[in-house]
């Protein structure tokens, strides 16, 4: 069965620091989909990323960037000058391959608390 | 704008009583998702449907019913066969069932 550890339960970092939001997964596929989803005060998720199983390239968005290491099934979130407005809770899932949304696997979140 | 309506925000409903949370999407997205999340845990699927006048169950199904008779529209109802109702429920879509999910900002449902 299909699994997704974010071991962070609450992380609080000064403005303008980096943070990195680790996630170990598990699975038995070798087809699979990882996926980081943002949930600020207002409580709806927001979509960030989407990584498949083949594609190990590291990926960079602003001050976002994004480390997945098969060898470790690790898919690990960079924050870099951290602001305010990063202050959410931050979700890691995973989905198999052949499967969709309805085999969605989520972490238990990290909170991420920035202060200004 | 295109996006996911939830309402009311806060419910508040004495035990025993059946609740209908409200999910309506305007993004012309073919799936849609039932999530409950408590304090300390991910996400959980309720229920989904990919189509029209199609829904299955998810991971936790029991004391929920849902409908789908509009494309656009997803009710929850969480019935009084539901031993622990109080939660947040998140309603999402998607383009189709492998593409990321739109959320709806939730509602609270608190349960005496």
């Amino acid at each position: 069965a299909q699994k997704v550890t974010q071991a962070q339960t609450e992380i609080s970092v000064v403005e303008k620091e980096d943070v990195t939001l680790d996630c170990v997964y598990e699975t038995r596929d070798t087809t699979y989909y990882l996926f980081w989803y943002k949930q600020p005060p207002s409580g709806e998720l927001v979509f960030l990323i989407r990584r498949n199983s083949f594609d190990e390239q590291n990926e960079i968005s602003g001050r976002y960037s994004w480390n997945f290491q098969k060898s470790t099934s690790s898919f690990n979130f960079t924050i870099t000058a951290s602001q305010v407005v990063d202050s959410a809770v931050y979700f890691c899932a995973l989905s198999e391959g052949n499967f969709g949304n309805e085999k969605l696997t989520f972490g238990t979140g990290t909170r991420l608390t920035i202060i200004p | 704008d295109g996006g996911i309506t939830q309402s009311p925000k806060y419910l508040f409903r004495k035990e025993g009583q059946n609740v209908t949370l409200s999910c309506e999407q305007n993004l012309n997205h073919d799936a849609m998702y039932w999530y409950r999340q408590d304090p300390g845990q991910g996400l959980r699927l309720i229920y989904y449907s990919q189509i029209v006048n199609d829904f299955q169950k998810g991971d936790i199904a029991e004391g929920y019913s849902v409908s789908r008779e509009k494309k656009e529209s997803f009710p929850l109802t969480v019935t009084s066969a539901q031993k622990n109702p109080t939660a947040f429920y998140l309603c999402a879509s998607s383009l189709d069932s492998s593409s990321p999910l739109h959320f709806g900002n939730g509602t609270r449902l608190t349960v005496t």
